[in-house]
């Protein structure tokens, strides 16, 4: 099974600020990676596909890179309703979450 | 637009079974992936399994194989997933997820004596 390991697990950051959260899989996945936040008792919400594609309807502050093993999601500006926890997932074998990223102020 | 509906909360008693229910409406039930993720209360996001209608096929992840069984009615539009054998780890809120991008309101199954 593909492991996804992310960093930090949690941060605290203002809004404006540059957020970046990191995932790695433990073997290559091309570019079969995906982000999601989540907000609390709602379903999860698709941000990036395919490493760096963003999905319709999300904002620009948004974006992903990376491609292997190494990843990032990276919000430019913070804004009050980026407050939610984000997932990277792989979709190159079946499918697999890293464990969460809670943005918190 | 597509949306997934699923059934209502269920309060099942250990050792017994439940099925979620996953209806499709505005897309055929045949085109994407029909997957199954799962969150128990304050943890992450942990995949169950899947169904790929290219080849026919049902991918379960293998922590669930041998109690979980996930099944599609294309003439109503329904996708199911049976879990038996509850036990209270199972507590928690059941997802269908269509293709990356499209996913159910969740389920809550709570499994508790």
């Amino acid at each position: 099974d593909i492991q996804m390991t992310q960093s930090p697990s949690s941060l605290s950051a203002s809004v404006g600020d540059r957020v970046t959260i990191t995932c790695r899989a433990s073997q290559s996945i091309s570019t079969y990676l995906n982000w999601y936040q989540q907000k609390p008792g709602k379903a999860p919400k698709l941000l990036i596909f395919a490493a760096s594609s963003l999905q319709s309807g999300v904002p620009s502050r948004f974006s992903g890179s990376g491609s292997g093993t190494d990843f990032t999601l990276t919000i430019s500006s913070l804004q009050p309703e980026d407050f939610a926890t984000y997932y990277c997932q792989q979709s190159y074998i079946t499918w697999t979450f890293g464990q969460g990223t809670k943005v918190e102020i | 637009q597509v949306q997934l509906v699923q059934s209502g909360a269920e309060v099942k008693k250990p050792g017994a079974s439940v099925k979620v229910s996953c209806k499709v409406s505005g897309y055929t039930l045949t085109e994407l992936s029909m997957h199954w993720v799962r969150q128990a209360p304050g943890k992450g996001l942990e995949w169950m399994g899947s169904f790929d209608p290219e080849d026919g096929e049902t991918i379960y992840a293998q922590k669930f194989q041998g109690r979980v069984t996930m099944t599609e009615d294309t003439s109503t539009h329904t996708a199911y997933m049976e879990l038996s054998s509850l036990r209270s780890e199972d507590t928690a809120v059941y997802y269908c997820a269509y293709g990356l991008d499209v996913w159910g309101q969740g389920t809550t199954v709570t499994v508790s004596s």
